[in-house]
């Protein structure tokens, strides 16, 4: 069965600094990751996604990820965050075919401080 | 073009009782799913909803139940409510063309009591 390890459940991290939220998965056939992000007492709002193809994933916001498979990550990383950057991110695979369920990790609260 | 909308934003209810949310999909989608989101934990996958039936189940108890419209709008509903029923449940769409990638509403906060 597949599953998603999100190891940090909290980045805190200066305005202008990069960041880079980690996330791993596991699974025995190929699948669909995704990045959606929570703002407080909201939804979730879909950053980016992978399905095939380059493994350099462009997102709103200013925000990327890399898929790579040998290591079974997804990281998410941004160049320079903003105040308004602070929010829940959710890390999430699909196994694809029939389906489009999500698993989705713990999440990383990212905190960005003035 | 509205978004994924749910109903009621907010409920209070009590151990035993019962409870409907509603979701309306976004236009031009077909399936709806339904997650709930315990405080501080990622969503967990409920069931999935295609042409008015249930496609796909998560692990969930028969007491939630669900049902799909000919309009495409969904309800969701928990029998025999629990104080660990007390969640955030959102309500996920899918268009036509793209079923991997699903459009989130935001959400309806139950409290049981």
């Amino acid at each position: 069965a597949q599953s998603v390890t999100q190891l940090d459940s909290q980045v805190p991290v200066f305005e202008e600094a990069p960041v880079e939220l980690r996330c791993n998965y596991s699974s025995s056939v190929s699948v669909y990751l995704f990045w959606y992000v929570q703002y407080p007492n909201q939804g979730l709002q879909l950053l980016l996604k992978y399905l095939s193809g380059s493994t350099l994933v462009k997102g709103i916001n200013g925000f990327e990820a890399e898929f790579n498979k040998s290591q079974t990550s997804f990281h998410l990383r941004k160049p320079s965050v903003h105040i308004s950057d602070t929010a829940e991110y959710f890390c999430a695979v699909t196994p694809g075919g029939a389906t489009n369920k999500l698993i989705f990790g713990t999440g990383t609260l990212l905190a960005v401080q003035p | 073009d509205a978004g994924v909308t749910q109903s009621p934003t907010h409920l209070i209810k009590t151990r035993g009782q019962q409870v409907t949310l509603r979701c309306s999909p976004k236009s031009g989608h077909d399936t709806v799913s339904w997650y709930q989101q315990a405080l501080g934990q990622g969503p967990q996958f409920i069931f999935q909803y295609y042409e008015e039936e249930e496609r796909q189940r998560g692990n969930f108890p028969d007491r939630f139940s669900g049902h799909q419209f000919p309009n495409y709008s969904s309800e969701l509903n928990v029998n025999a409510l629990l104080l660990g029923d007390s969640a955030l449940y959102l309500c996920a769409s899918s268009p036509v063309s793209s079923y991997n990638e699903q459009f989130f509403g935001p959400g309806t906060r139950l409290t049981v009591l």
